[in-house]
């Protein structure tokens, strides 16, 4: 069965300091795919990256990165010189698309909040 | 290019009535996924249309059901509703699927009293 742990519920910051979210997932299948959302206080879900399984390169776009690595099955998250804006809950989730394709699972997010 | 839209955003409604919620996609996609996000579940998958079929089913009971149209709206039934349906339930769409990039509504947000 396919699982997604974020393990930080919470997590409080000062503007300006880096942050890392953690994401670990389980799957059996060797074909998945792995997304990291953004749900701001508005409530709609803000799509950041999609990974596909075959793809462990990082990724950096502005002030965001990623980190994949297969061996750990770990999918982290990092902002640097977090804002304010930044506030939100941060959702990996785990899509199969093998054995158990169709079946779309998400973490229990973790709740961001940057201070000014 | 307009978002998903959602509607209704707030429905209050009491124990063993039935809902229907509408999402309309964003034009082009074909995908329709539904989920259901509470405090305590979490935001899980309830299912996935594709071109007017059902392609992918979560969890749920059959009390929760869904169809697509030719013009890929989608709309979720839930029947028999129980105190526990309280959520919001949202919509996404994409070109292709659960796999790819998936642009979410607003929600709906379901009340059961």
């Amino acid at each position: 069965a396919q699982k997604v742990t974020q393990a930080q519920t919470e997590i409080s910051v000062v503007e300006k300091e880096d942050v890392t979210l953690d994401c670990v997932y389980e799957t059996r299948d060797t074909t998945y795919y792995l997304f990291w959302y953004k749900q701001p206080p508005s409530g709609e879900l803000v799509f950041l990256i999609r990974r596909n399984s075959f793809d462990e390169q990082n990724e950096i776009s502005g002030r965001y990165s990623w980190n994949f690595q297969k061996s750990t099955s770990s999918f982290n998250f990092t902002i640097t010189a977090s804002q304010v804006v930044d506030s939100a809950v941060y959702f990996c989730a785990l899509s199969e698309a093998g054995t158990n394709a169709g079946k779309s699972t998400f973490g229990d997010g973790t709740t961001l909040t940057v201070k000014p | 290019k307009a978002g998903v839209t959602q509607t209704p955003r707030y429905l209050i409604k009491t124990r063993g009535q039935q809902v229907t919620l509408s999402c309309s996609p964003i034009s082009g996609h074909r995908s329709v996924s539904w989920y259901q996000q509470t405090p305590g579940q979490g935001l899980q998958f309830l299912f996935e249309y594709f071109s007017e079929t059902q392609r992918n089913k979560g969890n749920f009971p059959g009390r929760f059901s869904g169809r697509q149209f030719s013009n890929s709206r989608s709309e979720m039934n839930v029947s028999t509703l129980e105190l526990g349906d309280s959520a919001l339930y949202l919509c996404a769409s994409s070109f292709a699927g659960i796999d790819d990039e998936q642009f979410f509504g607003p929600g709906t947000r379901l009340t059961v009293l």
